[in-house]
C-alpha cells in the first residue's frame, strides 16, 4: 500500500498565527483527505481535496480557517489559520490508495497552540 | 449527518481472551472498516467490508458487514500483548462525486492485562 508523509510531526503556535501542514504521497492519487483528532477522541472530517478542484468542507468548516491546496496527484497541504487553543489537535493526511479503496493514513500533525 | 456507534467504549481483558466490538448506524454504508491506532501513529487498516453479509479474517481477526448495510462487529482471537490500541470503525458511502470521507466510531480502547 501506499507510504503517506506529513510535515511537521507536532509544532507549538503561538495563538494568531497559522501553521501549513504538509501531505506526501509515494504515488499517485486522486483522492486525499484531511481529518482532525481533538484529544483523546475520534476522527472527524475535515474536508476532501481532490486535484483540479477545490476542496470541498465538512459540515462546521470552512475554507477560510482551514485552506486547503491540492497541486498535484502526491501533495496536499492543509493550513490552519488564526489559531486559537482550540485548534489544538492531531491533523491527519488521508488518501484512497491500493486495491479496493483501501484508505491510508499519515501519522498525523500534532499542533499545540498556546 | 452520518453517525457511527461504537461499543464498547473501553475493554479490560486478560492475555489470551477473545474480544468482540460492534458498530451501529442509523445510516446505510456502502464499506465498513475496521482500523487500529497506537499512540502517537495514524489509524492503520485491519479489515475492509464491502458487501453485506460479508465474513472476512485477517490473522486472528474477523469482522463482519452486517446484512442491513447498518452495522459490524470485529472479533479478536486470543489476545496477545500487542492488540493494546484504539480500535475504530469506519463506514463510507458512495456519492455522486466519488468515494466520501470515512465517518469514524468513537473508538474502543483494548487493555490487555498479562
Amino acid at each position: 500500500s501506499a507510504v503517506i508523509s506529513q510535515k511537521p510531526s507536532r509544532d507549538i503556535c503561538q495563538r494568531g498565527t497559522s501553521l501549513t501542514i504538509q501531505c506526501q504521497v509515494d504515488s499517485q492519487v486522486t483522492m486525499m483527505f484531511w481529518y482532525r483528532q481533538q484529544p483523546g477522541q475520534s476522527l472527524t472530517l475535515i474536508a476532501t481535496a481532490n486535484q483540479g478542484s477545490e476542496a470541498t468542507y465538512e459540515s462546521g468548516f470552512v475554507i477560510d480557517k482551514f485552506p486547503i491546496s491540492r497541486p498535484n496527484l502526491t501533495f496536499s497541504t492543509l493550513t490552519v489559520s488564526n489559531m486559537s487553543p482550540e485548534d489544538s489537535s492531531i491533523y491527519l493526511c488521508s488518501a484512497l490508495t491500493g486495491v479496493g479503496y483501501g484508505y491510508t493514513f499519515g501519522s498525523g500533525t500534532r499542533l499545540t497552540v498556546v | 449527518g452520518q453517525q457511527l456507534n461504537q461499543s464498547p467504549q473501553s475493554m479490560f481483558i486478560q492475555e489470551g481472551e477473545d474480544v468482540s466490538m460492534n458498530c451501529t448506524s442509523s445510516s446505510i454504508f456502502n464499506t465498513w472498516l475496521w482500523y487500529k491506532q497506537d499512540p502517537g501513529e495514524g489509524p492503520v487498516l485491519l479489515i475492509a467490508l464491502y458487501k453485506a453479509g460479508e465474513l472476512t479474517s485477517n490473522g486472528r481477526l474477523t469482522a463482519q458487514f452486517g446484512i442491513t448495510r447498518k452495522d459490524s462487529f470485529l472479533n479478536i482471537s486470543a489476545s496477545i500483548p500487542s492488540d493494546v490500541g484504539i480500535y475504530f470503525c469506519a463506514g463510507q458511502v458512495y456519492s455522486g462525486g466519488g468515494a466520501d470521507g470515512l465517518t469514524f466510531g468513537k473508538g474502543t480502547h483494548l487493555i490487555i492485562q498479562p
